[in-house]
């Protein structure tokens, strides 16, 4: 069954240093999404991706969050200037149709900001 | 506006008794309702939805869900319990109407299979 893939599994920076992380969304897929995760617990939605631009952002995704999808394959989120309150486990998730469709998820990328 | 509450933060179940983890919301239209599982380290994973039809709809795991108009509900359900099935689990609505097209989500509730 295709699946969603994030690399790297494990990121670890320093406050004020630019991170990219990476996502290879299943291949048919339409939807793209950043999701993180603080310790396991709420689900905090980030941004959503369509037809090569943002279709909604939260207002965590501020101008420190951007977001490319660079060959039609990979799809990432970049944190411009990382700061101790962005360590978190980012998913990403992509779904065929907006509404009706399941979305799935990679299995997430720790980022620990020292 | 919309939203979901997930009314307990725990759960816990002995294994092969029947569990249940609630699950209510609020929406101006008509729900999409969704339940995942996250298991530790891992993403979330997809269980089942309701979109229209049949209000008892059945997913993986043997996990099976009941939307409840009336109440505004769509407690996830399971017959025997298993200690493989303690995870966190998640439930999420879309609302569709209008131009809504965020997936909501609940706080989540640890379910606890105890052997």
């Amino acid at each position: 069954e295709p699946e969603v893939t994030q690399t790297p599994s494990h990121q670890v920076t320093q406050m004020g240093q630019e991170v990219i992380l990476r996502c290879v969304p299943i291949s048919n897929h339409l939807y793209f999404y950043w999701y993180r995760q603080i310790l396991g617990q709420k689900v905090e939605f980030l941004v959503s991706f369509y037809n090569n631009e943002i279709s909604e952002k939260s207002e965590i995704f501020d101008d420190q969050f951007s977001v490319e999808r660079p060959d039609g394959s990979n799809f990432t989120l970049k944190i411009r200037s990382t700061k101790l309150e962005d360590s978190a486990m980012y998913f990403c998730a992509s779904s065929e149709a907006l509404r009706y469709s399941p979305l799935h998820f990679g299995n997430g990328t720790r980022l620990t900001v020292t | 506006a919309q939203s979901v509450a997930q009314p307990e933060d725990q759960v816990n179940v002995a294994e092969g008794n029947p569990l249940t983890v609630k699950c209510t919301y609020s929406v101006s239209g008509n729900p999409y309702l969704f339940w995942y599982v996250q298991y530790p380290n891992r993403g979330l994973q997809f269980l089942l939805k309701y979109i229209t039809g049949d209000n008892l709809v059945k997913g993986s795991y043997g996990f099976e869900a009941e939307f409840n108009k009336s109440q505004t509900s769509f407690h996830l359900k399971k017959p025997s319990a298993l200690v493989s099935d303690s995870a966190l689990y998640f439930c999420a609505v879309r609302d569709d109407a209008g131009n809504n097209r965020k997936l909501i989500w609940g706080l989540g509730t640890s379910l606890a299979v105890n052997p």
